[in-house]
């Protein structure tokens, strides 16, 4: 069984730029949620997608959006590149069944902003 | 919005020794505590979890405490060996790891000495 795929999987940019990351869940996980990693804030959650909505956003600024497909597989997109924006953004994907909804991350995107 | 705290950032003991990572939350309505292992360069895995029904769990080696009167939870790793080496993460969220995602604490680099 394939896992959580992210690509691409590292990445630069420059300021003012904007950037595109994809996503594809677990086969059959309805619910991707995305995850900024830095080593000064750890890991935030930015926001999660279940069929295809948007259910909630972490607090992060509006140039981060993202979007989920009919087949679940999602994107996330930051626009207006910073350099603060230099982080590892890693996916999610669960089965979203009732109790405990065990979250299985993908390998991360690593975006450079120079 | 959730918070959670983590502590120590570092810790350092010698293999077979037990060690203990502990964290705590403000918000009462969390439900599912994980607790995920991430090694240099690698994604997060989990490692354990537990839901708010349960006081304790097991799993070989590893075992996880939860208080909910204190708010507070703990991981617990016993006769530990080199490759415990890695970076551990608590977290929690309301809604089961669900549309809120995880709250993640700031991690604890766990160093096993030979």
């Amino acid at each position: 069984k394939a896992g959580v795929t992210q690509t691409p999987r590292y990445l630069i940019k420059t300021r003012g730029q904007q950037v595109t990351l994809s996503c594809s869940p677990i086969s059959g996980h309805r619910s991707v949620s995305w995850y900024q990693q830095t080593p000064g804030q750890g890991l935030q959650f930015l926001f999660e997608y279940f069929s295809e909505t948007q259910r909630n956003k972490g607090n992060f600024p509006g140039r981060f959006s993202g979007r989920q497909f009919s087949n679940s597989r999602s994107e996330m997109n930051v626009s207006t590149l910073e350099l603060g924006d230099s982080a590892l953004y890693l996916c999610a994907s669960s089965l979203y069944s009732s109790g405990a909804n065990v979250l299985t991350f993908g390998a991360g995107s690593r975006l450079t902003v120079l | 919005g959730e918070n959670v705290e983590q502590h120590p950032s570092t810790l350092s003991v010698q293999e077979g020794d037990s060690a203990v990572i502990k964290c705590t939350y403000s918000d009462s309505a969390s439900n599912y505590f994980p607790w995920y292992k991430q090694e240099l360069g690698k994604r997060p895995q989990l490692i354990i979890d537990i839901r708010s029904n349960v006081g304790e769990k097991k799993d070989q080696r590893i075992a996880v405490t939860l208080n909910k009167t204190a708010k507070h939870f703990s991981l617990h790793i016993t006769e530990t060996q080199p490759e415990d080496s890695a970076v551990y993460f608590c977290a929690a969220s309301i809604t089961g790891g669900g549309a809120d995602g995880l709250t993640f604490g700031k991690g604890t680099h766990l160093i096993i000495q030979p």
